[in-house]
């Protein structure tokens, strides 16, 4: 099955710090999410992009399909950024409803 | 539209005895997806209904099942619960090609 990579796997940031999370996926893909985890479990929805740039305030994601990664980009950090995000993907030919995880970036962002 | 939501939020059991969570996705939404998070596993996809069929099923065994009734809410169950079922279950609802959006998670503690 799809292997989904996330790195690096803990980043500590000053507030108003620049961060760039990456995330390698072994095949091609159908969807590609990214998700920010608070600290009460509930996974919070940032991007939907199976390919291209997007763009929301202070985060923004580019996936490559063709090189199979993705980036999410989160400027001027702020202490409210702290959380885990995970990398999340589809495979070509699923059933439906299955996406494979990465283990996830935890993040820090210090005051 | 009111978000995805899961019920109850905790739960504590002993071994042997079952459980049944409960989870009403987005108004509209068709396709309800099932997941296991633990510390040393991450997110593991568990099984996935639409229009009340099983469509996707994960690598867990037959103590976990699920149903979709026709307004789309989904139930699981865990039957003869062991140590290892403690985790946060988390549920997502989808529709069309948008992503999925999770609920807030039921945390069962098994003891």
């Amino acid at each position: 099955g799809i292997q989904v990579e996330q790195s690096p796997p803990d980043l500590i940031l000053q507030e108003g710090a620049n961060s760039t999370l990456r995330c390698n996926f072994s095949d091609s893909v159908n969807n590609l999410q990214w998700f920010h985890q608070n600290p009460w479990g509930q996974l919070i929805n940032l991007f939907y992009i199976p390919s291209g740039t997007k763009q929301n305030g202070r985060l923004s994601a580019t996936t490559v399909a063709t090189e199979r990664y993705s980036l999410l980009y989160i400027s001027s950090s702020q202490t409210t950024d702290s959380g885990v995000y995970f990398c999340a993907v589809e495979g070509l030919g699923n059933q439906g409803g299955k996406l494979i995880f990465g283990q996830g970036t935890e993040l820090s962002v210090k005051p | 539209k009111a978000g995805v939501t899961q019920t109850p939020r905790y739960l504590i059991k002993t071994r042997g005895q079952q459980v049944t969570l409960s989870c009403s996705p987005i108004s509209g939404h068709r396709s309800v997806s099932w997941y296991q998070q633990t510390p040393g596993q991450g997110l593991q996809f568990l099984f996935e209904y639409f229009s009340e069929t099983q469509r996707n099923k994960g690598n867990f065994p037959g103590r976990f099942s699920g149903r979709q009734f026709s307004n789309s809410r989904s139930e699981m169950n865990v039957s003869t619960l062991e140590l290892g079922d403690s985790a946060l279950y988390l549920c997502a609802s989808s529709f069309g090609q948008v992503g999925q959006y999770f609920g807030p998670g039921t945390r069962l503690t098994v003891l």
